[in-house]
């Protein structure tokens, strides 16, 4: 099945940094969707983006979908951005059921 | 409520016993989706329901787990015999369909210990 690589797996940040966290898949998708995951563990959606640039606020996603990779860039990281960041891929047709990273754990520091 | 429920929140109970898992997709949304997660790890796919019938379930671990969806909106999960390694955050998500351009929200999670 398709594999998911995301980068790197733990990332501590000064408030008010900037971040770039990676999502490597090996096969073509037809979804692609970035989570947060809260200390609470409530997955939130932040990105639904199988190809493409979208932002929202402060965040902002690239899907290079040729490429197999996706970014998602945060700038001027808050306290309240920690967490686990998972990015999640769906391959076109039967259940497109999702299939996760591991995530990238960030904590942001005050 | 606006998104997807699940309930219980929590739920402790003892090897060996049985235990059902409850979750209402947000209303309408056709599809619905059981994954599992391990501490540590992203979710993993459990099993996918459009409507009322069980359209795929490969990611079920053995025949001590089944699911259910009736009349095609909430969903149970169902565990006989637990077993220690069924321990984890059983996450139920729903999608408005099938198909590009929908995306999958997800409930709020059962953390399921077994003693």
């Amino acid at each position: 099945g398709i594999q998911v690589e995301q980068s790197p797996p733990d990332l501590i940040l000064q408030e008010g940094a900037n971040s770039t966290l990676r999502c490597n898949f090996s096969d073509s998708v037809n979804n692609l969707q970035w989570f947060h995951q809260n200390p609470w563990g409530q997955l939130i959606n932040l990105f639904y983006i199988p190809s493409g640039t979208k932002q929202n606020g402060r965040l902002s996603a690239t899907t290079v979908a040729t490429e197999r990779y996706s970014l998602l860039y945060i700038s001027s990281s808050q306290t309240t951005d920690s967490g686990v960041y998972f990015c999640a891929v769906g391959t076109q047709g039967g259940s497109e059921k999702l299939v996760f990273g591991k995530g990238t754990k960030l904590t942001v520091n005050p | 409520g606006a998104g997807v429920s699940q309930t219980p929140s929590n739920k402790v109970t003892e090897k060996g016993k049985y235990v059902e898992l409850r979750c209402d997709p947000i209303s309408g949304h056709t599809a619905l989706y059981w994954y599992r997660q391990s501490l540590g790890q992203g979710p993993e796919f459990l099993i996918y329901f459009q409507g009322t019938g069980a359209a795929d379930d490969s990611g079920l671990p053995n025949d001590r787990f089944f699911a259910v969806r009736p009349e095609g909106s909430v969903s149970t999960l169902k565990i006989q015999r637990t077993e220690r390694g069924d321990s984890a955050v059983y996450l139920c998500a729903s999608r408005l369909k099938a198909g590009a351009g929908n995306e999958q929200f997800f409930g709020p999670g059962t953390r399921l210990t077994v003693l």
